[in-house]
């Protein structure tokens, strides 16, 4: 079975200033990680992904993730937010032999102030 | 490309009550799935379905809780009889196909408030 664990349930941080969101899974088979960002009354939208190759992979909107397996973490950073970027972000994983599932953290909130 | 159409957008009953949603995928995805996003958690999966078949619901609450997808197209969930803590927002996502990876792509989702 796999988890996923967003340990910041809310961030606020000033436009033009750098985030960092964390996320770290469990899983005792290889996965595919994720991060998606919901905005207010409305559906989940894919950020960026991870399944195989470079560690360090990059999303739209500016967001990028790196993959660590040994701390099994997939953080996702932003070197400037923009006002727009308010909204809640979603690490899941999906289990490379499965059927496509997704689970997911409980969410990180971003607030970006002005 | 029109996108997964879901609908009602908001559901409001009272507990005991009856409901039921609907979800139209992405034209060609062969793979259906039902969250339920529980506020203030991620999205959960209910149960997958490929074409019209059943892949997996083993977090579905099947007491009261029931899917179909008629002629592997549209679905609906239903919930009878509703509880407080049915509470939620539901998902609806498709997909290609449902093996290795695929990339789900999200309805605007339901809110149900169960009072």
């Amino acid at each position: 079975a796999q988890s996923v664990t967003q340990l910041d349930s809310q961030v606020p941080v000033f436009e033009e200033a750098p985030v960092e969101l964390r996320c770290n899974y469990s899983s005792s088979v290889s996965v595919y990680l994720f991060w998606y960002v919901q905005y207010p009354n409305q559906g989940l939208q894919l950020l960026l992904k991870y399944l195989s190759g470079s560690t360090l992979v990059k999303g739209i909107n500016g967001f990028e993730a790196e993959f660590n397996k040994s701390q099994t973490s997939f953080h996702l950073r932003k070197p400037s937010v923009h006002i727009s970027d308010t909204a809640e972000y979603f690490c899941a994983v999906s289990d490379q032999t499965g059927a496509n599932n997704l689970f997911f953290g409980t969410g990180t909130r971003l607030t970006v102030i002005p | 490309e029109a996108g997964v159409a879901q609908s009602p957008r908001y559901k409001i009953i009272e507990k005991r009550q009856s409901v039921a949603f609907w979800c139209n995928p992405i034209s060609g995805h062969a793979t259906l799935y039902w969250y339920q996003q529980i506020l203030g958690q991620g999205p959960k999966l209910l149960i997958q379905f490929q074409n019209n078949g059943v892949v997996d619901d083993s977090q579905l609450p099947k007491d009261r809780f029931s899917a179909e997808r008629l002629k592997g197209v549209d679905s609906t969930l239903k919930i009878q009889p509703a509880k407080l803590e049915d509470s939620a927002v539901y998902l609806c996502a498709s997909s290609l196909r449902g093996n290795s990876y695929n990339e789900q792509f999200f309805g605007p989702g339901t809110r149900l408030t169960v009072l």
